[in-house]
């Protein structure tokens, strides 16, 4: 189906260990976003990417990898889990040749670190 | 730097009353504007959005928003509240730079007695 997929939906995992959350476009939209939702902090910016092979911080990107070697693929690695990592995480694109900001969401994944 | 506000945190409304939700942002220019609606435990779905021209907008749901550039303001609103619209809704405006963000609300989270 076209549009925005994260995968996987739901993940419990510990405290030290790598997760890899992924996020799937059929787009071919440039932009891409990674967002944290936490109750009492609405949704906030980990990181965004331009285009493939290039991207930038947002406001919370510490414990935080991203890449993206394809443009439909912006896949976010947390490298060594911490229990503040537990939240909802949302990917969004975004098209560049238009020059306005609207985002297209996922449906999220609900990240649980023990 | 620019920013959002969404005065109110929760608001509970009866079904067939009338709603506004409001929001009210800090930018110089014409911003565009968003809202975007979230149903319990999904992604975000854009409800409507401003760029320029008319100020009142219409949405889908039965929602439209009026931009008042005086007033910094674009609220939300809708004539007769469905129990289904109970939802968490966040108002953003598209950031200054060349890079698709969005200046997010921390949200106004809806509730609707039957």
């Amino acid at each position: 189906d076209a549009g925005i997929t994260q995968s996987p939906r739901y993940k419990i995992t510990e405290t030290g260990r790598q997760v890899t959350l992924m996020c799937h476009q059929t787009w071919s939209h440039s932009y891409m976003f990674w967002y944290r939702q936490d109750l009492g902090h609405g949704l906030r910016l980990i990181y965004y990417s331009a285009a493939a092979d290039i991207t930038d911080k947002g406001e919370v990107p510490d414990g935080y990898v991203v890449s993206r070697s394809k443009t439909e693929n912006f896949p976010l690695t947390l490298e060594s889990a911490t229990r503040s990592q537990t939240s909802v995480y949302f990917c969004a694109s975004s098209e560049s040749a238009v020059t306005y900001n609207e985002q297209f969401f996922g449906p999220g994944t609900r990240l649980t670190v023990l | 730097a620019q920013s959002v506000t969404q005065p109110d945190i929760h608001i509970t409304v009866s079904e067939g009353a009338s709603l506004e939700l409001r929001c009210n942002y800090s930018y110089g220019a014409t911003p565009y504007l968003f809202w975007y609606v979230q149903s319990p435990g999904q992604g975000l779905q854009l409800l409507l959005k401003y760029f320029s021209g008319d100020t009142l907008v219409q949405g889908i749901k039965g929602f439209e928003a009026e931009f008042k550039r005086s007033q910094s303001s674009f609220n939300l609103r809708k004539p007769s509240v469905h129990w289904s619209d109970a939802a968490e809704y966040f108002c953003a405006v598209g950031d200054t730079g060349n890079n698709r963000k969005l200046i997010w609300g921390l949200g106004t989270s809806l509730a609707v007695n039957p």
